[in-house]
């Protein structure tokens, strides 16, 4: 139990343009979800924290205009990339944490790879 | 605020030896902490991780961790690697639990088994 997926796994857009990545738990309510930004071989940084229903919260020095997030449903979060630049291009994680199936635990996504040209 | 200090960026070990992965973390409140994998463009898969109880903690592919309150550690050991092994691992902390609690990851710790 507790599986995270996330789509596209990989995408390459030109730079200008918006990109949508999805993030579901398949098998779990998700109450909370995470995203986060990885820069190659360095750490996962949080961008935002995600709670259904509501308005993400922003960590700080991430512009909420050009990464908007939207929780609709208790099993899906989104990610759009808006105005996509070159500097944009990052493994982009989300995660998911259940309040059933383990409250303690995020449970990650496989990553989607976000290439600007 | 919490902060994870994870000592070595990398750290090269022999097939069949023991090898231990240290982090150090900092922090005012009680901590839950967390050790993550993560394969070549692969997702984050959970190791193991300490809520409270043992200090001992065992996880999946015989790695294990141990809880040092005194000390703020948190060190991985397994004591024999394969060359499946070979990945990056993160350690992380939240500050205690509520649902809303994020992680705050080290820098990671890129181990290479060698045959």
């Amino acid at each position: 139990g507790a599986v995270v997926s996330q789509h596209p796994s990989r995408v390459i857009c030109k730079s200008g343009t918006s990109v949508k990545i999805e993030c579901r738990s398949l098998d779990f309510q998700a109450t909370t979800m995470f995203w986060y930004r990885q820069f190659p071989k360095q750490s996962l940084m949080l961008m935002a924290t995600s709670n259904e229903g509501s308005k993400a919260t922003y960590e700080q020095g991430v512009e909420k205009d050009k990464f908007l997030i939207n929780h609709a449903s208790l099993t899906l979060s989104t990610l759009t990339v808006t105005s996509a630049h070159p500097e944009d291009s990052s493994f982009y994680i989300c995660s998911a944490i259940s309040g059933t199936v383990s409250t303690d635990t995020q449970y990650f996504g496989p990553g989607t790879r976000l290439t600007v040209l | 605020a919490q902060s994870v200090t994870q000592l070595d960026s990398q750290v090269p070990v022999f097939e069949e030896a023991p090898v231990e992965l240290r982090c150090n973390y900092s922090s005012s409140v009680s901590v839950y902490l967390f050790w993550y994998v993560q394969y070549p463009n692969q997702g984050l898969q959970l190791l193991l991780k300490y809520l409270s109880g043992s200090t001992l903690v065992k996880g999946i592919n015989g790695f294990e961790a141990e809880f040092n309150k005194s000390q703020t550690s948190f060190h991985l050991r397994k004591p024999s690697v394969h060359i499946s092994d070979t990945a990056e691992y993160f350690c992380a902390v939240s500050a205690g639990y509520s649902g809303n609690t994020p992680l705050v990851f080290g820098k990671g710790t890129r181990l290479s088994v060698i045959a």
